[in-house]
C-alpha cells in the first residue's frame, strides 16, 4: 500500500535560517507526490507537486522540493525561512485503487520559526 | 486559481441535532470531492469521496448512515452530520478535483475548513 511518512514532527529554525523538511514515501511505481501547508485554523494549500519530469521541483513562496527515487524521499527545502512560514506542513502521495485517485497525507511536521 | 469555499467555517450545535457543511468549487467543475476530517494536531483522515451524481464511497470505518454526503451538482458536494455527538467535533475539510485538469493533474484544491463543536 502506498504511505507517506514525516519523520519529525515538530521543527524549530530562525528567521533567516534554511529549512528542510523530510519526507518518505513507500509506492512501486513512480508516485505522484505533493506538499502542502496548513495554517492555523485553515485548509490546506499547494505549495508544490511532483509527477513526473525534472527531480527537482520549484514551488510557491520559495519552497523547492527534490524528488529522489533512490532514496524514496522528497524532501521540501526553503534557503531562507521568514516568521510567516510558521504552519503544518503535509506531504501527500496520490494512492491508486479502483475507483480513482485519492490522497493520502503524511502525519506532518510543525514548524516553528524564532524571531 | 482554483477556489473552494466552505460553509459555515464555525458552527456550534447540540448533541442530538444536524448540520450541513457545504463545499462550492467557485471557478471550475469539480467531477470528484473529497472530504476529510482533522482532529487537533494530527493529519487530515480522508472520510470519503464523492463524485457528481452518484453515491459516495466511504473509507472503512467511516459510517454513511452517520456522515451522509450528496454530490448534487458539479460545483456543490454537502456533508451533513446526522444526530452529532460530541465526538464527532472535529475540523473538516473538502477539497475539489478540476475537471478540466484532466486525470493526469490529479491535483487537488482545498476548502478553509468548518470547525464543528457539538456540545
Amino acid at each position: 500500500a502506498q504511505s507517506v511518512t514525516q519523520p519529525d514532527i515538530h521543527i524549530t529554525v530562525s528567521e533567516g535560517a534554511s529549512l528542510e523538511l523530510r519526507c518518505n514515501y513507500s509506492y512501486g511505481a513512480t508516485p505522484y507526490l505533493f506538499w502542502y501547508v496548513q495554517s492555523p485554523g485553515q485548509g490546506l494549500q499547494l505549495l508544490l507537486k511532483y509527477f513526473s519530469g525534472d527531480t527537482l521541483v520549484q514551488g510557491i513562496k520559495g519552497f523547492e522540493a527534490e524528488f529522489k527515487r533512490s532514496q524514496s524521499s522528497f524532501n521540501l527545502r526553503k534557503p531562507s525561512v521568514h516568521w510567516s512560514d510558521a504552519a503544518e506542513y503535509f506531504c501527500a502521495v496520490i494512492r491508486r485503487y479502483s475507483a480513482g485517485n485519492m490522497l493520502t497525507f503524511g502525519g506532518g511536521t510543525r514548524l516553528m520559526v524564532k524571531p | 486559481g482554483a477556489v473552494v469555499s466552505q460553509h459555515p467555517s464555525w458552527v456550534i450545535c447540540k448533541s442530538g441535532t444536524s448540520v450541513k457543511i457545504e463545499c462550492r468549487s467557485l471557478d471550475f467543475q469539480a467531477t470528484t470531492m473529497f472530504w476529510y476530517r482533522q482532529f487537533p494536531k494530527q493529519s487530515l483522515m480522508l472520510m470519503a469521496t464523492s463524485n457528481e451524481g452518484s453515491k459516495a464511497t466511504y473509507e472503512q470505518g467511516v459510517e454513511k448512515d452517520k456522515f451522509l454526503i450528496n454530490h448534487a451538482s458539479l460545483t456543490l458536494s454537502t456533508l451533513t452530520v446526522t444526530s452529532a455527538h460530541p465526538e464527532d467535533s472535529s475540523f473538516y475539510i473538502c477539497s475539489a478535483r478540476d475537471r478540466s485538469a484532466g486525470p493526469s493533474t490529479d491535483t487537488q484544491y482545498f476548502g478553509p475548513g468548518t470547525r464543528l463543536t457539538v456540545l
